[in-house]
């Protein structure tokens, strides 16, 4: 079973602007975490936030995180083509140290 | 640094085949995850390993999958008999302790006919 619904499902932007994406799930955590997956490199960690935290910054990454809403958002700035991949939020509810990934957003940014 | 060793990357059996994944985590790393991920699916946790010792296997399907990491290192993933539900990528992850970032290997692509 997944934790976390990821909206939107697919998004298409032009290099230089903005992604933002959102991540919603369903019960307690400890931390969330977000990580990137392509054809080429697999799945890559690429930002930790924990439950006592509300924002983190990472280089072009921005991600929030509001616990009385259950959702995160990751914010992708000056997004170029290489960004091109899906992105996945995990979360860790601290209990069973078990991460519980959501269902993905697929970005593509045209060149 | 290696990273997180799968093979193989791709494999293509028919329905009622054994088949066998091997991961090599990185060097020093105590826990090892084995997840499914199904096509436009986030990964699922099947197992996962404290040293030798499985801690956490309640998503394995117990009657057809089974996994060892003998030495505490490398870990191997079984499939037997493969049916056709079981095409999907096999990850498998490390990571220092339970409470650390986990690294991904690039994973192996099953397609059973």
């Amino acid at each position: 079973s997944q934790q976390g619904e990821e909206d939107p499902q697919a998004l298409s932007i032009q290099e230089g602007e903005n992604a933002t994406m959102n991540c919603s799930y369903k019960t307690s955590i400890n931390n969330l975490q977000w990580y990137r997956q392509n054809s080429g490199r697999g799945l890559v960690h690429l930002i930790l936030i924990r439950s006592n935290e509300r924002e983190k910054h990472s280089g072009r990454l921005r991600v929030t995180l509001d616990t009385s809403k259950k959702s995160s958002s990751l914010l992708i700035t000056a997004s170029r083509a290489a960004d091109t991949a899906s992105y996945f939020c995990a979360t860790d509810s601290g209990a069973t140290n078990k991460l519980i990934f959501g269902t993905g957003t697929l970005l593509a940014v045209q060149p | 640094e290696a990273g997180v060793v799968q093979s193989p990357r791709y494999k293509i059996i028919e329905k009622k085949q054994p088949v066998a994944f091997w991961c090599n985590p990185i060097s020093g790393h105590n826990t090892l995850y084995w997840y499914l991920q199904n096509l436009g699916q986030g990964p699922e946790l099947l197992i996962r390993y404290e040293n030798e010792e499985a801690v956490d296997d309640s998503q394995l399907p117990k009657d057809r999958f089974s996994a060892e990491r003998l030495k505490g290192v490398d870990s191997t993933l079984k499939i037997q008999p493969a049916e056709l539900g079981d095409s999907a990528v096999y990850l498998c992850a490390s990571s220092r302790t339970v409470y650390n970032e986990q690294f991904f290997g690039p994973g192996t692509r099953l397609t059973v006919l």
